[in-house]
């Protein structure tokens, strides 16, 4: 059983491009969190969804970022026009149908860097 | 909302000595706690979790933990330390009403030979 997968592993951006993260949960996962760890520092809570919809977004900046986790595929993290302060491991966890207190198992992360 | 504080941010001990990380959470109710370990460059691995009952947890790796309720505290132990446990450790906390989580931020343990 695969564990929660994440892509690209390692992403290179110039400022003002975008950056698009994948997160795929582990099977018979329904929830997805995603959070952001800054160098130095530990995970900062962005945003939680569902299949088709979002949950908590408390933690997402107001512009340029987005998330979306559609019926079919991945979860995607969106990054519009990207700046240094950009720059950080992304993680990805699911967990399944929620009840509180579920487990969440993360992946291995997406270290996003911006030139 | 609830929230954690994991007041070392980095420890030091030599290989064979106990450890003992210190966390404080702060929340209205009865809270969900977890503790995660993350090694260089990789994601974060379940270490252990307390929901209810006992309140001394145990976990992989030889690690345990133990609630404390009066204390607000969740402190993570091992009584001998291996040089691979050298990594980073997060505990954090959940509500019961709902599945977000918020981490502290971490502490940095390193091994000494």
């Amino acid at each position: 059983n695969a564990g929660v997968m994440q892509n690209p592993r390692h992403l290179v951006r110039r400022r003002g491009q975008e950056a698009r993260l994948r997160c795929s949960p582990m099977k018979g996962h329904s929830h997805v969190y995603w959070y952001r760890q800054l160098p130095e520092e530990g995970l900062k809570f962005m945003v939680y969804l569902q299949k088709e919809n979002i949950i908590d977004e408390s933690g997402m900046p107001k512009e340029r970022f987005s998330a979306e986790f559609p019926k079919e595929g991945p979860s995607i993290l969106r990054i519009q026009q990207v700046v240094r302060g950009d720059s950080a491991a992304y993680f990805c966890a699911s967990s399944p149908p929620a009840k509180a207190g579920e487990t969440q198992y993360f992946g291995p992360g997406t270290r996003l860097l911006v030139l | 909302a609830q929230s954690v504080t994991q007041p070392d941010i980095h420890i030091t001990v030599s290989e064979g000595a106990s450890l003992e990380l210190r966390c404080n959470y702060s929340y209205g109710a009865t809270p969900y706690l977890f503790w995660y370990v993350q090694s260089p460059g990789q994601g974060l691995q379940l270490l252990l979790k307390y929901f209810s009952g006992d309140t001394l947890v145990q976990g992989i790796k030889g690690f345990e933990a133990e609630f404390k309720r009066s204390q607000s505290s969740f402190n993570l132990r091992k009584p001998s330390v291996h040089w691979s446990d050298a990594a980073e450790y997060f505990c954090a906390v959940g509500a019961y009403n709902n599945n977000d989580m918020r981490f502290g931020a971490g502490t940095r343990l390193t091994v000494k030979p």
